[in-house]
């Protein structure tokens, strides 16, 4: 299973760029890379997934290097509504072994 | 969008209870279904892999017979906490797979379990 580090916390104001890195150093062939959001007493929910380079739905970016070794979550423009914890899961979509890391808790100041 | 549900959303039971959580996929069907838990400030534990038609794959650690899982059809799965503790407390959340689109996993609101 591809261990996943990100950083525990960071700090924003409102209108800026976001960007989240999680390094995945032993990250497998078969693995995919995708992040959740997770406002407190709810359920993850899904922002976006990718396997190699760049993956970009109506929420965010994903950012993937060719060695696949990290990936940049990029939230355009937050808002205080974006305060919230951000997951990183690398694991092989297909064998069932998704597991999440410590997250990222993400403050946006006004 | 897919949709996940789970009931109750909060339940208080005395020490010595058990407690039934529902997970339902409301508008796909899941063969794979998973169970977490959570702790606050904390990061979501995977406690079981549920596939319908069959037994649980339980992680190291968690006690298979206090947690009683049961996928009986592709869009129900329940987590029974057997003879519940304090220790229990905690919230619960499942997640359902997609049975078409394997890459996509949807995420219950959770259950908030307090044990008295």
């Amino acid at each position: 299973l591809a261990k996943t580090t990100q950083p525990i916390s960071m700090d924003s104001y409102e209108g800026q760029e976001v960007n989240i890195t999680c390094s995945h150093n032993n990250i497998a062939t078969n693995d995919y890379i995708t992040w959740y959001q997770q406002f407190p007493s709810q359920g993850p929910r899904f922002i976006i997934q990718g396997y190699k380079t760049k993956v970009t739905n109506e929420v965010a970016s994903l950012f993937i290097p060719a060695d696949r070794k990290s990936s940049t979550l990029s939230l355009p423009r937050v808002s205080l509504s974006d305060t919230a914890v951000y997951y990183c899961l690398v694991g092989d979509i297909y064998n069932n072994d998704m597991r999440f890391g410590a997250g990222t808790r993400l403050t946006v100041k006004p | 969008g897919a949709v996940v549900s789970q009931h109750p959303s909060r339940v208080i039971c005395k020490s010595g209870t058990s407690v039934k959580i529902e997970c339902r996929s409301l508008d796909f069907q899941a063969t794979t279904m998973f169970w977490y838990r959570q702790f606050p400030k904390q990061s979501l534990m995977l406690m079981a892999t549920s596939n319908e038609g069959s037994k649980a794959t339980y992680e190291q650690g968690v006690e298979k017979d206090k947690f009683l899982i049961n996928h009986a059809s592709l869009t129900l799965s329940t987590l029974t906490v057997t003879s519940a503790h304090p220790e229990d407390s905690s919230f619960y959340i499942c997640s359902a797979r997609h049975t078409g689109h394997p890459y996509e996993q949807y995420f219950g609101p959770g259950t908030r379990l307090t044990v008295t």
